[in-house]
């Protein structure tokens, strides 16, 4: 039963980098695909970008080009980086597993979560 | 990107009561179209998938309908567990985008 966990700093300088780690205890990173996601206070949920087990990535593109997410196989975690943060960057951070079926992608299993604040 | 409209963005019902919720794409995307349920400080969870599969461990008073634009969730007897916001989502094309949610309130 594939568990994610996320960690990182809760609080993050403007104009510097959001660092994220998502741990995967469970199950092999290498069996699935791997997702962020964000929501800001009193805001809904967006999707931040994904990688798939080949290495290639897809990122949300309001996030203008700020945005990397990579893998360590050896390790069972994934990450996400996030440049030049603003104020507008603080929100709760999930890492998801995608979970394709016929083609049609969905975000099957969520970490609980964890809160970044963009403040000086 | 593709809009995802939610109606209502909330509503206030009791238990045992059978509640609707509507999402409208921007666009057509076939049934590339997911439904979460999310309580506050947790994870969201995933009910519903390709607009109308139920997710392993789901209790089946949950269901999704539509395809096209149309979708539709409906919980046929609501519990006490089920007072949280519900987000549909839609994977047809990136960006993945997600309704404003509908929250569901006693």
């Amino acid at each position: 039963h594939v568990q994610l966990q996320e960690s990182g700093p809760g609080l993050v300088k403007p104009s510097e980098t959001l660092s994220l780690t998502c741990t995967v205890s469970g199950g092999s990173i290498r069996s699935y695909y791997w997702s962020w996601i964000r929501q800001p206070a009193g805001k809904g949920l967006e999707w931040v970008g994904h990688i798939f087990t080949s290495g290639s990535t897809e990122y949300n593109p309001s996030l203008e080009g700020r945005v990397t997410v990579s893998l360590d196989t050896p390790k069972n975690q994934f990450y996400l980086n996030l440049g030049s943060v603003t104020a507008a960057d603080t929100a709760v951070y999930y890492c998801a597993t995608i979970f394709v079926t016929t083609g049609k992608p969905s975000f099957d299993i969520w970490g609980p979560g964890t809160v970044v604040t963009v403040s000086s | 990107d593709i809009q995802l409209t939610q109606s209502p963005t909330s509503l206030s019902a009791s238990v045992g009561d059978r509640v609707t919720i509507t999402c409208r794409a921007g666009q057509t995307i076939s049934t590339y179209l997911n439904w979460y349920q999310h309580k506050p400080g947790t994870a969201p969870k995933l009910l519903i998938y390709a607009a109308s599969s139920l997710q392993s461990g789901v209790p089946s008073r949950f269901s999704g309908s539509g395809s096209g634009t149309d979708f539709t969730l409906t919980i046929r007897s609501l519990q006490p567990e089920d007072f949280a916001t519900y987000y549909c989502q839609q994977s047809y094309r990136t960006p993945w985008t997600f309704g404003q949610g509908t929250k569901v309130e006693i």
